[in-house]
């Protein structure tokens, strides 16, 4: 069965950086996207980026361009996820997700448990 | 504008039926889009429930019951989750999420479903 296990998550100061990772199990890892979508406390679902099943294409959201970086290890079926500058409000849990199209994107059907990143001084 | 409008709570009673509305920005023909549905329960992550595009382009989650179900309601540039026979564990949020022509993903506000 497909299983995606988040590590890496904790409680970072304004300004500091953390590496999120999420190990895939139960499926061929490179021959599908991977997804991070993130929940501030309380509130709903934001995506976060996508990188496609051969590492050739990579989007990101408006709220963490420039500062966040996804890649992927197809070697290790393992996705990351790099948070650099970190916000007040990128505190959320971070779900790592599975694309549901074969070699393609577009929607996600497997979640991780998720990561709690917490932002604070 | 959000891309994609969801009421942010719906009520209804056991063994009724539910209609989880989820708007779709004027601007976008929700036509060619999928809509994708996931339920999330206090304290777990999303689960997948079904994608809707048209009657012949919809599936369902693995071990989804066929209580659920996707449709467009295309006057009103919507989709639509319809879930039936409405059990106690139905209580939930309910996110609609669409993939954009430009390459990035937009979920609903979510709609939390009340079973009473």
């Amino acid at each position: 069965q497909v299983q995606l296990v988040e590590s890496g998550g904790g409680v970072v100061q304004p300004g500091g950086s953390l590496r999120l990772s999420c190990a895939a199990s139960g499926y061929t890892f490179s021959n599908y996207g991977m997804h991070w979508v993130r929940q501030a406390p309380g509130k709903g679902l934001e995506w976060v980026a996508i990188i496609s099943y051969d590492v050739v294409s990579k989007n990101y959201a408006d709220s963490v361009k420039g500062r966040f970086t996804i890649s992927r290890d197809n070697s290790m079926n393992t996705v990351y996820l790099q948070m650099n500058s970190l916000r007040v409000e990128d505190t959320a849990i971070y779900y790592c997700a599975r694309d549901m199209y074969t070699n393609g994107w577009g929607g996600i059907d497997y979640w991780g448990q998720g990561a709690l990143v917490t932002v604070s001084s | 504008q959000a891309v994609l409008t969801q009421p942010s709570s719906l009520s209804a009673s056991p063994g009724a039926s539910a209609s989880l509305t989820c708007a779709v920005r004027s601007d976008i023909n929700i036509g060619p889009y999928r809509i994708h549905w996931y339920q999330q329960k206090p304290g777990s992550p999303p689960q997948y429930l079904l994608t809707y595009r048209s009657d012949s382009d919809k599936q369902r989650g693995s071990g989804v019951p066929s209580r659920f179900a996707g449709s467009k309601d295309a006057s009103a540039n919507a989709g639509i989750l319809l879930i039936s026979g409405l059990q106690s564990e139905d209580e939930a949020d309910y996110y609609c999420m669409m993939w954009l022509t430009s390459a990035s993903m937009a979920f609903g506000g979510g709609t939390k479903l009340t079973v009473l």
